[in-house]
């Protein structure tokens, strides 16, 4: 079936450091890709999409290739602030699954320090 | 805007309880999903409303888990002899329209603590 692997956190970084959070997805037709991020204390919130290959979301100064080549959706920003400290969840949304249901990796924590 | 709300937002219940939870959606949004979100976990799929219609149950855990949207907007999930393996985040979305593409809009959540 459809699923989502994100690399494990915590993620940990100085202010204005480079970010790169790897996501890479199974799916037998040709997915929607979403990143979702959980602020503390908040609901989950749509950060970006793309919704066919080669389409780059972006949003925040964070931003997203899907690869259908390489099957990824790799999350970057050029330069991290504390308030972007959040849980980070990739996702995807099959066009063969009625509705668009979503299905989630298992979360990045990232953790900014000033 | 009103949000998707979500009550209530925290939830004790004993071993065996029912329980009830309700989600309210964006008004004029058609899909619903529910969702259940275990500790340090992304959320995973439980079941999908088109309006009032479910279509997709296929994430309900088991025949204790049971979900409604009798007017096409107000949802309730329903748990019935509830057990610790339940206790989780319930989380509710909704959109406009449906579709693999559309963007989810999240409520925040209902926390089941069951001792």
């Amino acid at each position: 079936g459809d699923s989502v692997t994100q690399m494990e956190g915590p993620v940990t970084l100085s202010e204005e450091a480079f970010l790169t959070i790897n996501c890479t997805y199974t799916a037998t037709g040709y997915p929607s890709l979403f990143w979702y991020v959980q602020y503390p204390g908040e609901g989950l919130q749509l950060l970006l999409k793309a919704t066919k290959a080669d389409d780059k979301g972006s949003n925040k100064g964070f931003e997203a290739t899907y690869r259908k080549e390489t099957t990824s959706f790799h999350l970057e920003k050029g330069s991290v602030q504390v308030s972007d400290s959040a849980v980070y969840f990739c996702a995807l949304s099959d066009q063969g699954n009625q509705g668009g249901k979503l299905i989630f990796g298992q979360g990045t924590e990232l953790s900014v320090k000033p | 805007g009103a949000g998707v709300s979500q009550s209530p937002r925290y939830k004790v219940a004993k071993r065996g309880q029912d329980v009830a939870l309700r989600c309210d959606p964006i008004s004029g949004h058609v899909s619903l999903f529910w969702y259940q979100q275990a500790l340090g976990q992304g959320p995973e799929f439980l079941t999908y409303f088109q309006n009032e219609a479910q279509l997709d149950k296929s994430g309900l855990p088991s025949d204790r888990f049971f979900a409604e949207r009798p007017e096409g907007s107000v949802s309730t999930l329903k748990i019935q002899r509830t057990q610790q393996e339940d206790s989780a985040v319930y989380l509710c979305a909704s959109s406009p329209i449906q579709g693999a593409g559309e963007t989810q809009y999240f409520g925040p959540g209902t926390r089941l603590l069951v001792l």
